[in-house]
């Protein structure tokens, strides 16, 4: 089942800060974060595999609440860089290697 | 190398037609993935292989045929499809879920095929 992923679009000025938002009904394995800009491929930012567990990567990072199955996606003092559509994609225990994304979020980050 | 790597990139082809798509990894990854995208949505996951063998099946219909012929190839043959078909294919691999938890179980991502049918 697909994850659900909010807000659906985001418009930042150069360094302001953004949190994106994915909830799961089922029961997770892991939680990915992937971007994508328009005309690539998706591209890995980080994966989440335990409850509370925080992965960072520059100045993006994330965090996983196992108990709601919900993952957030922290974008701190955004660069022009960051836009594009971010995704998250979800593994529920129990089904094997099997990605489901999320609708996605579109950024756009202005100078 | 960390790449996958797919051809062609881009593809015309008729509704009668019998085409290939191609995708290539050697990263040592043993799950490999074939997803469909269309435009403005998510990719949708249509099959997985794992260790070269199919183990899940979307139920995408069979005009799609996928095969895996080693651990670093894999092809989705096409045949008969429709207009509403026509979609970027990516192709991504990853590590096996069953790996110790030391390794990156990210996936990484083809540039895509852009297929349309005419």
């Amino acid at each position: 089942q697909q994850p659900v992923q909010s807000p659906q679009a985001v418009i930042l000025r150069e360094g302001e800060d953004a949190v994106i938002n994915c909830s799961s009904s089922k029961a997770l394995y892991s939680v990915h974060w992937y971007r994508q800009k328009h005309g690539e491929a998706p591209v890995f930012l980080m994966i989440l595999l335990k409850g509370g567990e925080q992965k960072g990567h520059e100045k993006i990072s994330a965090s996983f609440n196992e108990k709601k199955q919900q993952s957030s996606l922290y974008l701190t003092a955004s660069q022009l860089s960051y836009s594009g559509t971010y995704f998250c994609g979800t593994e529920i225990i129990n089904a094997g290697n099997m990605l489901t994304f999320g609708g996605g979020t579109r950024l756009m980050v202005k100078p | 190398d960390t790449e996958v790597t797919q051809t062609p990139k881009h593809l015309v082809m008729g509704m009668t037609n019998k085409k290939s798509l191609k995708c290539e990894q050697h990263m040592g990854h043993r799950a490999m993935y074939w997803y469909k995208q269309k435009a403005k949505k998510p990719p949708e996951l249509m099959f997985v292989y794992s260790y070269e063998k199919l183990s899940i099946n979307e139920s995408v219909p069979s005009r799609f045929s996928p095969e895996c012929p080693n651990s670093s190839l894999l092809n989705l043959h096409l045949h008969a499809l429709q207009p509403e078909d026509s979609a970027l294919y990516l192709c991504a691999s990853s590590q096996e879920r069953n790996r110790p938890r030391k390794f990156n179980y990210g996936y990484t991502f083809g540039s895509g095929t852009r297929l349309t049918v005419v």
